[in-house]
């Protein structure tokens, strides 16, 4: 089956920047997690979707990030505007159900300048 | 919320050695304990899980064991191999819950030939 697709793999921008990531997850899965990994860190959750609601966001910073799926099948993340701090890698997984194995997309990795 | 610690930070081992990875947690509804390898540059893969009904589970030479009492579970690799380097993550979650999935903040495993 195909895997979770994401895009871009690589962004760089300047802080105050804004930027948006897409994640298309496998076909059929109702749930999609956006994940923020700082390097030598573990995924952090930022915001979790079943099909086009939102289940949890608690640790999205809502001043900045966004995030939509408005389909229930697609998603976007953005951030406006980017701090230095927002470098990572966002990582898009799905999984069929709610907090079940999750499937991994390769990430995209934002360095901030 | 869920509070997950994984030690070691840094594991090195001989080849052909065991690895054993630790990990507790805090929130006693936690019924769904996912560990993934992530290696270098790639997406965390999904390597094995266990739910709160049993208390070991096997897949060749990964194994993982769960202490609902002590509230905590723990990754034991057999057998090393140098393709088994990577960063390993420990988590835990409600399954089918509207809590949000807790990583541990990971586990470098290197393995010497």
């Amino acid at each position: 089956e195909a895997g979770v697709a994401q895009s871009p793999r690589y962004k760089i921008i300047e802080k105050r920047q804004s930027v948006a990531f897409w994640c298309n997850p496998i076909s059929g899965h109702a749930t999609l997690y956006w994940y923020q990994q700082i390097l030598g860190q573990g995924p952090k959750l930022l915001i979790q979707f079943q099909n086009n609601g939102v289940v949890d966001d608690s640790q999205l910073p809502k001043d900045r990030f966004s995030a939509e799926r408005l389909k229930g099948v697609d998603s976007t993340l953005k951030i406006q505007p980017a701090k230095l701090e927002d470098s990572a890698v966002y990582l898009c997984a799905s999984s069929p159900m709610l907090n079940t194995e999750a499937f991994f997309g390769q990430g995209t990795r934002l360095t901030v300048v | 919320g869920e509070n997950v610690e994984q030690h070691p930070s840094t594991l090195s081992v001989q080849e052909g050695d065991s690895a054993v990875i630790k990990c507790t947690y805090s929130d006693s509804a936690s019924n769904y304990f996912p560990w993934y390898k992530q290696e270098l540059g790639k997406r965390p893969q999904l390597i094995i899980d266990i739910r709160s009904n049993v208390g070991e589970k096997k897949d060749q030479r990964i194994a993982v064991t769960l202490n609902k009492t002590a509230k905590h579970f723990s990754l034991h690799i057999t057998e090393t191999q140098p393709e088994d380097s990577a960063v390993y993550f420990c988590a835990a979650s409600k399954e089918g819950g509207s809590y949000i999935p807790t990583f541990g903040r990971g586990t470098s495993l290197i393995v010497h030939p």
